[in-house]
């Protein structure tokens, strides 16, 4: 059974800082993993996405790594600002998507 | 991009009666939808996934006389939550796949339901 744990939980940094938020799964077999943002309340707003056979994707101050062989994904936000605060969730799609525990990130001024 | 419209965002019933979600993609055929939910300070859930014109199949432990789904047609597919109790209450989202993308799901905005 695929499951997805997200590192760390939660995080709260001063504005400006490189933030690195981590994604495991346990089964490899994946045809791809996306990283999302969700805002309190809202829905969620699709940042990255990486097929299997590619190792990152970036995307502005965002950058998204895989490696599959080592269940492990990492998202890289650069120069972080307030406007950043939200949950992150990682998802990996075998034949549907398995999301993670999300990361709580806030940014203050 | 490909655009899925949920509707409504926000939902407020009594007890008991039953409460319709709708999940329509606007600008691409989605072969294939899948609700999700999602309660407070926790991850998204897949509860089914539908194919249009067939049956939709249940993730273990979600009842499915309890939650109806329709997927019609290549761009409808509908949530009703029969009879909701407040522990129904949360936050249902729908996607849609069969976009241009290979293996990707285009969500919507998300329903908030909340049983009083």
């Amino acid at each position: 059974k695929q499951e997805v744990t997200q590192i760390p939980a939660a995080l709260s940094v001063p504005e400006g800082e490189n933030l690195v938020l981590n994604c495991s799964f346990t089964d490899s077999a994946i045809y791809n993993l996306q990283w999302f943002r969700q805002d309190p309340g809202k829905g969620l707003t699709s940042l990255l996405l990486i097929q299997s056979s590619q190792r990152e994707q970036t995307s502005g101050r965002l950058n998204a790594s895989l490696d599959k062989s080592s269940g492990r994904s990492t998202l890289y936000i650069a120069a972080s600002q307030p406007g950043d605060s939200a949950t992150y969730l990682c998802a990996v799609n075998t034949d549907k998507l398995i999301f993670g525990t999300g990361t709580r990130l806030q940014v203050f001024p | 991009g490909a655009v899925v419209s949920q509707h409504p965002s926000w939902v407020i019933c009594k007890s008991g009666t039953s409460v319709k979600i709708e999940c329509r993609s606007l600008d691409f055929q989605a072969t294939t939808m899948f609700w999700y939910r999602q309660f407070p300070k926790q991850s998204l859930m897949l509860m089914a996934t539908s194919n249009e014109g067939s049956k939709a199949t249940y993730e273990q432990g979600v009842e499915k006389d309890k939650f109806l789904i329709n997927h019609a047609s290549l761009t409808l597919s509908t949530l009703t939550v029969t009879s909701a109790h407040p522990e129904d209450s949360s936050f249902y989202i729908c996607s849609g796949g069969g976009g241009s993308g290979i293996n990707i799901q285009y969500f919507g905005a998300g329903t908030r339901l909340s049983v009083l």
